[in-house]
């Protein structure tokens, strides 16, 4: 089993549609989870984190489901410049680097 | 200027030849990376740096070397470059708080093409 893994998509969605993504991971050491975002041929950026309790930033709310081991992103109102490429990040235990998902691509249409 | 600048930007070599990218840096960061993008495969971790005398394999470093000149530079370097080595890289920083935050700042990315 892949330590991260996402569903590559696309997820076509129209503008306002609410789109929901799930990354699992495989080590129940993990520590901490993020979600960055990728534009077309362009660097990841850093979306969120994702908190134990939950968190949402705007539309953007972020998820931890530790018993399943996985995280979620949920985006309401999808808006054009939502299309983008989202990787899922997970640190495991001794805090040393991040591991990516393969990344689920958006596309949001009008 | 970006914070993280890496050169050259788009290179296409030939197989066997010497090929060296380099990332520089202006946010003081002490920790530096370098990852591999390829289609279907997603951010692949090369090497990875937290101080000028610590250098570490990271998933795939196997054809790759690196050097740290300074705290504000580290180039990657694929000594005989072959067609599978054909890849965005990136390179990338953090701060000590990195792992917890989870923020690495990335570079534009170098495209390189191994003919």
């Amino acid at each position: 089993r892949k330590e991260v893994e996402q569903d590559p998509g696309p997820f076509n969605v129209p503008e306002g549609a609410t789109v929901a993504f799930n990354c699992t991971y495989s080590n129940s050491a993990s520590q901490s989870f993020f979600w960055y975002r990728q534009d077309c041929r362009k660097e990841p950026k850093l979306l969120m984190s994702v908190y134990s309790s939950g968190n949402e930033d705007g539309r953007f709310t972020a998820q931890l489901n530790r018993a399943s081991q996985y995280i979620s992103l949920l985006i309401r109102d999808s808006k054009l410049s939502d299309s983008a490429t989202y990787l899922c990040v997970v640190i495991s235990s001794g805090y040393s680097t991040l591991t990516f998902g393969k990344g689920t691509m958006l596309l949001v249409s009008p | 200027d970006a914070d993280v600048t890496q050169t050259p930007r788009n290179r296409i070599t030939k197989t066997g030849k010497r090929i060296m990218l380099e990332c520089s840096q202006t946010k003081g960061h002490d920790r530096m990376y370098w990852y591999r993008q390829d289609p279907g495969l997603g951010l692949r971790l090369i090497y990875y740096s937290f101080d000028v005398k610590d250098i570490n394999k990271g998933e795939i470093s196997d054809g790759y070397s690196v050097s740290r000149q300074a705290q504000a530079k580290f180039s990657l370097s694929l000594e005989s470059a072959i067609p599978n080595q054909t890849a965005l890289y990136f390179c990338a920083t953090s701060d000590v708080t990195g792992p917890y935050t989870g923020e690495l700042f990335f570079g534009e990315g170098s495209r390189l093409t191994v003919l």
